[in-house]
């Protein structure tokens, strides 16, 4: 997992809160990705972020956000507008052709 | 995204040869990946392969690449049980409307038993 830090390991959400799973890295990677998996299936892009203030829809964005205001760090919050939000996030920066995943965030609805 | 298909699940005995295989569809991706999961864990890159190869060999990893039919497989050799996880093939966008995401294929779980 390297330099990419992800927390907390498990989150819970109550029905119509907000949550925000955090991804820190000290890599001094520019670009960085959020993706969502479900079990049994590959993974898939919510947002990724190629530069400080800049950032990108992938391809299922509906129901999260995020922010890129330091180069460290890409916060991803889970909406009360994601109605299926139990999932696995990994968050992953890439220097080169390679990319780099952190350990993930559990994420359930209680 | 274009699809990456992998089988979903394979079984071998402790010291036999895995075999894992994908097939991909963007003719133009440049890298093409393998990557390791573990239970609760991240995904740890075990290899890559560059487009104009057709094969890459890394002490007891063998990544074959057949660009005309668009396959790619990953050979482990001397299987053990610590190689027990889910396997994932990805391909890198030739195009990239996507800050140059992988897409990744639906993962196969190898189970080595003693």
């Amino acid at each position: 997992d390297g330099g990419i830090t992800q927390s907390p390991k498990y989150l819970f959400r109550k029905e119509g809160q907000n949550v925000t799973l955090s991804c820190e890295q000290n890599l001094n990677h520019d670009a960085m990705y959020w993706y969502r998996q479900d079990p049994g299936q590959g993974l898939r892009l919510i947002y990724y972020s190629q530069i400080v203030n800049d950032f990108q829809k992938g391809d299922i964005a509906e129901g999260y956000s995020v922010s890129r205001e330091k180069k460290e760090s890409f916060p991803l919050t889970v909406t009360s507008a994601q109605k299926n939000p139990t999932a696995f996030y990994l968050c992953a920066t890439r220097q080169g052709e390679e990319l780099f995943f952190g350990s993930g965030t559990q994420l359930s609805v209680l | 995204g274009e699809d990456v298909e992998q089988s979903l699940f394979l079984s071998v005995r402790e010291g036999d040869s895995s075999v894992i295989n994908c097939t991909y569809t963007d003719s133009s991706s440049t890298y093409l990946y393998w990557y390791k999961q573990e239970p609760g864990a991240g995904l740890q890159l075990l290899t890559y392969i560059f487009s104009n190869m057709d094969m890459k060999q890394d002490q007891r990893l063998t990544v074959l690449l057949n660009k005309k039919d668009k396959h790619l497989s990953l050979r482990i050799a001397d299987t053990q049980t610590g190689d027990s996880a889910i396997y994932f093939c990805a391909e890198s966008p030739s195009i990239s409307n996507s800050g140059y995401a992988l897409n990744f294929g639906k993962g196969t779980s190898l189970l080595v038993t003693p």
